[in-house]
Order: structure tokens, then sequence, then C-alpha cells
């Protein structure tokens, strides 16, 4: 069936460096990515997203980069701070389902101040 | 804004007790669904729903049902709670009649099986 395999599962650095967290997809149907951030004791919410007629997207310090030909998305978070700990997890969308998502993993995050 | 709510932030059952979780979304949307959210493997969906009294299983179906008798409510039923069902479920909904696939996610509720 459908895969999304996330990585890495944890990630340390140090405030101001950048982090990287990748994904791949199994699915060539697959043309929607988004990416949520999971506060501790909250719910995940949206932070960016990106479908497949565009290769990158940006907003503020967070970006998203899509290679639909290797089938993996990025997110890249520039100047981090304390606040931007906490689980991302990716996503794709089903081909041919009607806004079904399957999930990566997460990666938990984890900024020193 | 959306607003997803879920009826309970915790709960504490035993076993072999029938648990209802509700779930309201107040954004008109078609599509709801119903994950549970474990240490390291991420969010598993268990049903999911594209409209009234519609209801399709997701990847972990087995000890669970759901209802939607109405467009914004979404209930998701242990007919018989287990420890095995111990975990965080979210609710989710998205909006299926434009290009819009975004899901948005309830405060989750979780639920201790003793």
């Amino acid at each position: 069936g459908e895969n999304v395999e996330q990585h890495p599962s944890t990630l340390s650095v140090q405030e101001g460096d950048s982090a990287v967290i990748k994904c791949t997809y199994s699915d060539s149907a697959s043309n929607y990515f988004p990416w949520y951030k999971q506060e501790l004791g909250k719910r995940p919410q949206l932070i960016i997203d990106i479908r497949s007629n565009v290769g990158e997207k940006k907003d503020q310090r967070i970006a998203v980069t899509l290679n639909k030909t290797a089938k993996h998305f990025s997110l890249h978070i520039t100047e981090t701070q304390p606040e931007d700990s906490a689980v991302y997890f990716c996503a794709a969308s089903i081909g041919g389902s009607q806004g079904n998502l399957i999930f990566g993993k997460g990666t938990k995050l984890s900024v020193k101040p | 804004d959306v607003k997803v709510t879920q009826s309970s932030r915790y709960l504490v059952k035993r076993t072999g007790e029938k648990v209802f979780l509700e779930c309201v979304q107040d954004m008109d949307h078609e599509n709801m669904f119903w994950y549970r959210q474990d240490p390291g493997l991420g969010l598993r969906l268990i049903y999911f729903s594209y409209d009234v009294k519609m209801k399709e299983k997701g990847d972990i179906p087995e000890g669970y049902s759901v209802s939607r008798e109405k467009k914004e409510r979404f209930s998701l039923i242990l007919e018989s709670a287990s420890t095995n069902q111990t975990s965080m479920y979210l609710c989710a909904s998205s909006d299926r009649t434009g290009i819009e696939e975004t899901q948005y996610f309830g405060p989750g509720t979780r639920l201790l099986v003793l």
C-alpha cells in the first residue's frame, strides 16, 4: 500500500541553526503535501503545504521543496528558535481518494537555546 | 477559523466498557476522519466518512465502529474497550468541494483503558 517515510525521527539543533526534515512517498498519484506541527499536548496544525505543480514554497522562516521525479519533499526551517521545538509530520494525499492523507511517523525537533 | 472539537480531553474506562468519542466541526466539511496516535507510530487512520451516513474503514478499524448521522458530527465507538486501545484519538475534517484538502484536527482525546 501507500507509504510515507520520514527522517530523521529526532533532530536536535542549536538556536539559530537550520533544520531539515525529509520525506519520501510511494504513490505516484499524490499531488498534495502538507506539513503539520504538533506542540506538546496540542493538536497537529498545518504550517505549510505544497502542490505537485510547484517545486518550492516559502513562508517566512519555513520552506518546503518537492521533487516529484524522486518522490521526495523536505521541510526547511531557518534561524530556528526554541518555540520551533515540536513534532513535525509530513503527509501525502492518496491518489484516487477524496481527501485522504497518509502521514509520516513524525520528527521530534528540539531547539536548544 | 475552522473549529474541530472533541467531547473529552481525557477519559478513563474499564476493560469491556463501551466508549463513545464525539467530534464536531463547524465548517460544513464533507470529510471527517478518526486517527489514533501512538509514540513512534505516527497517525494511523481508523475510519473516515465523506458524507452523512457514509463510512469507510481505514488502516486499523478492528475493535472500532463509527456513526455519522449529521454532517457536523462524527462519532467513534469502542464496542468493548481493551487495554491495547489506550491511546490518543484525533478527529479531523476537510473540505471536499474545492481543491483544498487540508485536514483540520481536533484537540484530541487521551483514552486510558484499565
